[in-house]
Formats: structure tokens, C-alpha cells, sequence
């Protein structure tokens, strides 16, 4: 069972436009949503994170939209660069020192 | 500062043959998480581990997996008797484990393991 589902497995946008990417959970219990970032070769890097307390989060060109009734989040990417092709992950845990629970990515290609 | 490290980055064994998986925390770091990720897959989470202590081994399979965080060194996740189905990226986190916001876990490079 797939606590975190994660939508579109792939994205192409060009240089410029708006990257939208989807997430959905389905524990309650979560209380704390980070998107990580992987370049091939790589390990996931924290990008933004976001808890329910609040609907909206923004750093510099990422904002995090949260929909605690609906049990959805999503990553807005504004301006997208080709520098932002990766892969991009969400997921969710119950805070604290709790194990993180990952939708299956997003591979964005921003194209030029 | 350095990140989380992981050693080797690449390891290819022969079926049946014994992996070891290094990681060593951020500095001030006393918790480490294992996941593994498989191709086109996100991450999966594995096992959770205090100094000297298993946390959360939920992830993890009950034979031939094992892993420890020793009052000194590296953690260690183990595979013994290694089989193809294990091929895949091994990633690391650590967490400054004083929970709150400070829960943000912090990836190593991973270790990609292959099996012949």
C-alpha cells in the first residue's frame, strides 16, 4: 500500500514556465512534508519543507501549497531553469525522529 | 562541515558473497536512517538507528539484513548471501535527533551495490 502518491512521474517545461508537481497522503498521523531533490549520481537534497500548521511556504523561486483537508501537496518551481532538471521527491512522516515515507518521484526536464 | 558520508560509493559483489554499507553522520549527528532506493523507485525506508541502539527495523528484511551504529565508528548496514534482487542504491541519513525542527534528515552520496 502506497501511503504517498506522487504525480506526474515525469514533467517537461520550458525554460521559464511553472513546474507544478503532486503529491497526495493518506496517514493522518503525518505531520511533516519535505521535498527532496536527486541528481543522477546523487543523494536526495532537502529542498523545502512544510508542516500543516500552515498552507503555503516559499523559498526564493519554491513554494510548497498544503491542502490539510484533502490530504494533498504540491511543489510549485517559478521561473524554472534547465538547472532544475532532476528528479524530485516528496514525502512524509510523523516529525520527530520518525522514518520518512516517499512517493515514487518526478523526473522534471526544464528544456531551453 | 562535512555531510553525511558513505563508503564505498559503488560496490559489485558475486551472489552469495557478503556487502558492507559505511555511513558515517554529520557531525553532532546521533541518528542514521537506511533506505534503498530501486531503479525508477523512490526511496524505501530500511532501518532507524541511535548510537549502540535499533530504533525502527520495520523496513528491513528479516533475513540476511542486519545493521548496527556502534559507540564509535560508522554505521554498518550488512547483507549477507547476496542475491540480484538486492542490486540497488543504499542511501544514508543522519538527524541531529532532538526532534522538533530539527528532524530534517540529511542524505549521504549512497552506495550503489550490484550484483553479479
Amino acid at each position: 500500500q502506497q501511503q504517498v502518491k506522487q504525480s506526474p512521474q515525469s514533467l517537461i517545461v520550458q525554460k521559464g514556465g511553472i513546474s507544478i508537481i503532486n503529491c497526495a497522503y493518506e496517514n493522518t498521523a503525518f505531520d511533516y512534508f519535505p521535498w527532496y531533490q536527486q541528481f543522477p549520481g546523487k543523494g536526495p537534497a532537502l529542498l523545502i519543507a512544510i508542516r500543516p500548521d500552515v498552507s503555503e511556504k516559499k523559498e526564493g523561486r519554491f513554494t510548497i501549497s498544503f491542502n490539510k483537508s484533502a490530504k494533498q501537496f504540491s511543489l510549485h518551481i517559478m521561473d524554472s531553469q534547465p538547472g532544475d532538471s532532476a528528479t524530485y521527491f516528496c514525502a512524509a512522516s510523523n516529525g520527530g525522529n520518525t522514518p520518512l515515507v516517499f512517493g515514487k518521484g518526478t523526473r522534471l526536464s526544464v528544456i531551453a | 562541515n562535512a555531510g553525511v558520508m558513505q563508503n564505498p560509493r559503488h560496490l559489485v559483489r558475486r551472489r552469495g558473497q557478503e556487502a558492507r554499507l559505511r555511513c558515517s553522520p554529520m557531525k553532532g549527528h546521533s541518528h542514521v536512517y537506511w533506505y534503498r532506493q530501486l531503479p525508477e523507485e523512490g526511496l524505501k525506508f530500511m532501518v532507524y538507528l541511535q548510537k549502540e541502539n535499533i530504533i525502527d527495523e520495520s523496513g528491513m528484511p528479516k533475513e540476511r539484513f542486519s545493521a548496527e551504529f556502534p559507540k564509535e565508528g560508522p554505521s554498518i548496514l550488512r547483507i549477507q548471501q547476496v542475491v540480484r534482487g538486492d542490486s540497488a542504491a543504499y542511501f544514508c541519513a543522519s538527524s541531529p535527533g532532538s526532534g522538533g525542527v530539527s528532524d530534517t534528515q540529511y542524505f549521504g552520496p549512497g552506495t550503489r551495490l550490484t550484483v553479479l
